[in-house]
């Protein structure tokens, strides 16, 4: 099966900050990695598919890149609603696998 | 509107059943795989389990191979997740998810990838004597 790593676990940021969140596969996955975010009390949202695609809807500050076993997710310039906690998911193959998560949290 | 709704969660003892199910609707259930996915208090995302559009193909973490039984009843828009030998690792909030299929390049060449794009709210499972 295959473990998804993230780095860090939490971080604190102001906003207007420049934020990059890390996420490593166990064994290449191709580009078949995506991002979530989570906020207290509610279901995650899917922010990032295939690595680098943006979900419709979803504010342009989102980014994302990586393919093999090296993905990160950056926030351009945080604002005060991305304060929450994010996931990277494989989708390579079954067991789907998230990463521990990562809590961005307010400086 | 598309909307996912989980039921069938509460309170049993160690070693017993509990059924959950996910109503859908807005959407056509019978055309997307499905995947429930839990969290336990406090901790992270965990994939539990996933049912193609026929319910031809089904696919489990191997912590609950054996004792969950993932199902959809298409005529009902409805998603099931039978759940038997329950142990109070298995408490958590679940969630019903649309799995979305997208096409896209990858390394200039055309594939799918598989993708989480409606979610349930969710519904608690306690296990506990």
């Amino acid at each position: 099966d295959i473990q998804m790593t993230q780095s860090p676990s939490s971080l604190s940021a102001s906003v207007g900050d420049r934020v990059t969140i890390t996420c490593r596969a166990s064994q290449s996955i191709s580009s078949y990695l995506n991002w979530y975010q989570q906020k207290p009390g509610k279901a995650p949202e899917l922010l990032i598919y295939a690595s680098s695609n943006l979900q419709s809807g979803v504010p342009s500050r989102f980014s994302g890149s990586g393919s093999g076993t090296d993905f990160t997710l950056t926030i351009s310039s945080l604002q005060p609603e991305d304060f929450a906690t994010y996931y990277c998911q494989q989708n390579y193959n079954t067991p789907y696998s998230f990463g521990q998560g990562t809590k961005l949290e307010i400086k | 509107e598309v909307q996912l709704v989980e039921s069938g969660g509460g309170l049993v003892q160690p070693g017993g059943s509990l059924r959950l199910s996910c109503a859908a609707s807005g959407f056509t259930f019978s055309s997307y795989w499905m995947s429930w996915v839990r969290q336990a208090p406090g901790k992270g995302l965990e994939w539990v389990a996933n049912i193609k559009q026929d319910g031809s193909e089904k696919y489990y973490v191997d912590s609950v191979k054996g004792r969950f039984t993932i199902s959809r009843d298409n005529a009902k828009n409805s998603l099931y997740l039978q759940m038997y030998s329950l142990k109070a690792v298995d408490a958590a909030v679940y969630y019903c998810a649309r799995e979305l299929v997208r096409g896209v390049m990858i390394r200039d060449k055309y594939s799918y990838s598989y993708l989480m794009d409606v979610w349930g709210k969710g519904t608690t499972v306690t296990v506990s004597s």
